[in-house]
């Protein structure tokens, strides 16, 4: 089946540094890509559409300066946290939708998500 | 403001027995519902979904019940088995990809 790869998996880092964290979809090409936040015991929220070749939608309330997303190919979406702050530590999804959906469905049963990268601001 | 709710944090099942995880939801745009299982530290996996024009989908031991006039779906798991021990979410959609998640039911099936 379709596979979605996130890397990396954990990161630690000190506050007031950048990390990237990349999503790419392995056998097949995404021409949308989506970013979920998760704090712990509550639900994904969805942080950002990614769009290859144009600029991120973001959803209302996520600073798009702070997370900058770039979608430079049909294969790869990369979510940068600039000046990270302890408040950013959270668990990080990406998902990727199949270009080509199965006819007949809103497309949305074939998205499929990333492992995850868990983000430890110290 | 919870577009998607599951009241229920946790649910504790016998293994054999039938699970009975609950979703409900207030946009009454929403057409397509879906349910996840996660396991810790991994993304989210597709289980089943079913679309507004449906009541129940079935696929193997999980079966999908939408009641739309109640705003409410179910997952039914039958029999449940200790492999099925993880958080379920249940999320809804309106023809675009923009999932909008519950919070997430843990089932603990035991032996």
């Amino acid at each position: 089946g379709a596979v979605v790869s996130q890397h990396p998996s954990w990161v630690i880092c000190k506050s007031g540094t950048s990390v990237k964290i990349e999503c790419r979809s392995l056998d097949f090409q995404a021409t949308t890509m989506f970013w979920y936040r998760q704090f712990p015991k509550q639900s994904l929220m969805l942080m950002a559409t990614s769009n290859e070749g144009s600029k991120a939608t973001y959803e209302q309330g996520v600073e798009k300066d702070k997370f900058l997303i770039n979608h430079a190919s049909l294969t790869l979406s990369t979510l940068t946290v600039t000046s990270a702050h302890p408040e950013d530590s959270s668990f990080y999804i990406c998902s990727a939708r199949d270009q080509f959906p199965i006819a007949g469905t809103s497309g949305a049963g074939e998205l499929f998500f990333g492992e995850g990268s868990r983000l430890t601001v110290l | 403001d919870q577009q998607v709710k599951q009241n229920s944090p946790s649910l504790s099942v016998q293994e054999g027995r039938i699970s009975i995880l609950n979703c409900d939801y207030t946009n009454s745009m929403f057409d397509y519902f879906l349910w996840y299982k996660k396991y810790p530290a991994e993304g989210p996996t597709f289980l089943i979904s079913i679309s507004s024009i449906k009541d129940k989908n079935e696929d193997g031991r999980f079966t999908v019940f939408l009641n739309k006039s109640a705003k409410h779906l179910s997952l039914h798991i039958v029999p449940s088995q200790p492999g099925d021990s993880a958080v379920y979410f249940c999320a809804a959609t309106h023809v675009t990809d923009k999932l909008i998640f519950g919070t997430g039911t843990r089932l603990q099936v035991f032996p």
